[in-house]
């Protein structure tokens, strides 16, 4: 059972770049989100999906985008790198049966120059 | 934005010893969950806690709600090198997850 599924593991980008950060879920799950963690700031809020065809803001959304096609797929998009978005990104999902469970990817670590 | 201030934010003990990290927040959640996160991977559940005051055991691991469901603490008795990690509360409200600034455990055999 693959989880939750993020590509690539490691990038580096240049000033200006753009590139998608890819997600993938097969269990299911209606809810689907980005964060972004740095060091000593813990976990922060990117965008969030509550199902195909439906996003929503974070808390830090500027220079990023989303979209929510499918189920199973949460990609994320940096537009026009910054070194301020050189981060650890983390996709999760839930089923948010009760107070739900949020299961993570392994992480992208993003690294722009 | 919902903040959750955790303390201490690092934290190295001789195993044997215990400890308490603490999570605080001026917001009300409807429950708080705590996640445990190793280097190069997601954090992982350990707990969900739901209602004012409750206090569930996991083996070693005591985590507690605050009365006004703002605030958690996780208590770990005898720590072992394998409870090295990184340890992050989660206010749930809505939709949204809002995650502490976590606390860095080390525990030195």
């Amino acid at each position: 059972n693959a989880g939750v599924t993020q590509t690539p593991k490691f990038r580096i980008l240049k000033i200006g770049q753009s590139m998608t950060l890819q997600c993938a879920q097969d269990m299911n799950h209606n809810y689907m989100y980005w964060y972004r963690q740095d060091p000593g700031m813990g976990l922060k809020l990117i965008y969030y999906s509550v199902g195909a065809g439906i996003t929503d803001k974070g808390e830090v959304p500027n220079g990023y985008n989303v979209s929510r096609s499918t189920t199973e797929d949460f990609p994320l998009r940096l537009e026009l790198a910054a070194p301020s978005q050189t981060s650890v990104y983390f996709c999760a999902s839930s089923s948010r049966n009760g107070p739900g469970e949020l299961f993570f990817g392994e992480g992208s670590r993003l690294t722009v120059l | 934005t919902q903040l959750l201030e955790q303390s201490p934010q690092f934290l190295s003990i001789q195993e044997g010893e215990n400890l308490t990290v603490y999570c605080n927040s001026s917001s009300v959640f409807s429950s708080l969950q705590w996640y445990r996160q190793e280097p190069g991977e997601g954090p992982v559940l350990l707990v969900t806690v739901v209602t004012g005051g409750e206090v569930k055991k996991l083996k070693r691991l005591t985590f507690q709600f605050g009365d006004a469901r703002k605030d958690s603490s996780l208590h770990i008795t005898a720590a072992q090198p394998g409870d090295t990690g990184l340890y992050l509360c989660a206010g749930v409200t809505g939709n949204q997850f809002y995650f502490g600034t976590g606390t860095s455990l080390t525990v030195i055999p």
